[in-house]
């Protein structure tokens, strides 16, 4: 049952160039949706959400983009740098927020070459 | 800034022992989770735990799982009688207020727990 599914198992991209990573679901309940950056051995790591009134949200150097019609979300980093290799997941979660689980995607695993 | 803690890092076991997974969550969160991963595979909701009380498992979180808030500060995990199939990371997260939408949930380290 993979609600939330991210396509690209890896991601290669230049140092300053931007990284856009992508995450589609299929659960038209979910209204909130987060993305985590893990590194090995470490734990996930909020980076940062949007929830399904808005379209875009950013912070700094991160921007999400949420596209409700599509049911599909990305991540834009730029530039990337080298500290941003790690692994990023995609999480969704609904309403009401009794439980408020994540369901997350696979990961993509991001490498920033210099 | 606050963070959630686990303990141990590690834990290696024997198939059909008992193991319990400790996590500190931050101190003034209400909430708490417990997930985990399976090498290679996508992070899994275990558990949700609020006011001493389980309010959502998943199918994962059999009879051999169990939780528990033994004091103040404290959120354990325990699994009854490992099987080969419950190596993986455990990762334990925590929200401030259910009440509050939306709310992101903080994650500890993990513990990487292997059964033989």
């Amino acid at each position: 049952d993979q609600q939330v599914k991210q396509n690209s198992p890896s991601l290669s991209v230049q140092e300053g160039r931007i990284s856009i990573l992508n995450c589609d679901y299929t659960n038209s309940m979910f209204d909130y949706f987060l993305w985590y950056k893990k590194y090995p051995a470490e734990g996930p790591t909020f980076l940062i959400s949007i929830s399904s009134i808005k379209d875009k949200n950013e912070d700094g150097r991160f921007t999400v983009f949420l596209n409700k019609s599509a049911k599909h979300l990305s991540l834009h980093i730029v530039p990337s740098q080298p500290g941003d290799s790690a692994v990023y997941f995609c999480a969704a979660s609904s309403s009401p927020q009794g439980a408020q689980k994540l369901v997350f995607g696979q990961g993509t695993r991001l490498t920033i070459n210099p | 800034e606050p963070e959630v803690t686990q303990t141990p890092s590690h834990q290696v076991t024997q198939m059909g022992q008992e193991v319990i997974l400790r996590c500190v969550p931050i101190s003034n969160h209400l909430y708490f989770y417990w997930y985990r991963q399976i090498l290679g595979q996508k992070v899994e909701f275990l558990v949700s735990f609020y006011n001493n009380e389980i309010s959502e498992k998943s199918e994962i979180f059999d009879d051999q799982f169990s939780v528990e808030r033994p004091d103040g500060s404290n959120f354990t995990l325990k699994i009854r009688s490992t099987k080969l199939e419950d190596s993986a990371m455990y990762f334990c997260a925590s929200i401030k207020d259910r009440d509050r939408v939306p709310e992101t949930q903080y994650f500890g380290p993990g513990t990487r727990l292997l059964v033989l």
